[in-house]
């Protein structure tokens, strides 16, 4: 059983819109969860991480979390062309292990 | 700023051909990783280090083997490669026990194996 499941796409939406990026998980005993960010060519970067249910916000980004339903997502408010990347959720592993478990990834593009 | 190098961006190798992709770090960390990513597959994790001459196996570990002999170095080997591990590899890094466990990545080798 895959334990992040995420919609690979793709997704492309026109400059301004609001992106919503969604992940399921199938197990709850995880304390972490992530959204890391890859542009073309290069290598993931942590873009946000939230440790409870509730909602994170930092400037354009929103990371949810919803325990009772094991939803992860991430929205994207007013997207840019420069939004334009893949998108990888993930979650810690079981007992605070060093280790991450990614989704496939969803790759967005925002036309201008 | 974390610096995570590959010494490869292109790599074109020939069937049973032994292989070593290398990665380096600079920030001390404790924790390095292998990945490959494929369409449709993802990150798949083959092969994770904590410590010098620490590894345990990853998801996929078939047909390869690491070495970390120093703290910032760690290298993934294929020892036959085969067409099957034409895909991008990815090393990360991370600190020891500090949540929440951020993996700092490199910027991926991308093998072609003919």
């Amino acid at each position: 059983q895959k334990e992040v499941e995420q919609d690979p796409g793709p997704l492309s939406v026109p400059e301004g819109a609001i992106v919503s990026l969604n992940c399921t998980y199938s197990n709850s005993a995880f304390q972490y969860f992530m959204w890391y960010r890859q542009y073309s060519r290069k290598g993931p970067e942590l873009l946000m991480y939230t440790y409870s249910s509730g909602n994170k916000e930092d400037g354009r980004f929103t990371a949810q979390v919803d325990k009772s339903s094991k939803y992860i997502s991430l929205f994207i408010r007013d997207s840019q062309p420069s939004d334009s990347a893949t998108y990888l959720c993930a979650r810690n592993t079981q007992g605070g292990s060093e280790k991450l478990v990614f989704g496939k990834g969803t790759k967005l593009t925002v036309n201008p | 700023d974390v610096k995570v190098t590959q010494s490869s961006r292109y790599l074109v190798k020939r069937t049973g051909e032994k292989v070593f992709l290398e990665c380096v770090q600079d920030m001390d960390h404790e924790n390095m990783f292998w990945y490959r990513q494929d369409p449709g597959l993802g990150l798949r994790l083959i092969y994770f280090s904590y410590d010098v001459k620490m590894k345990e196996k990853g998801d996929i570990p078939e047909g390869y083997s690491v070495s970390r002999e120093k703290k910032e170095r760690f290298s993934l080997i294929l020892e036959s490669a085969s067409t099957n591990q034409t895909s991008m590899y990815l090393c990360a890094s991370s600190v020891l026990a500090t949540p929440p466990y951020e993996q700092y990545f490199g910027p991926g080798t991308r093998l072609t194996v003919t």
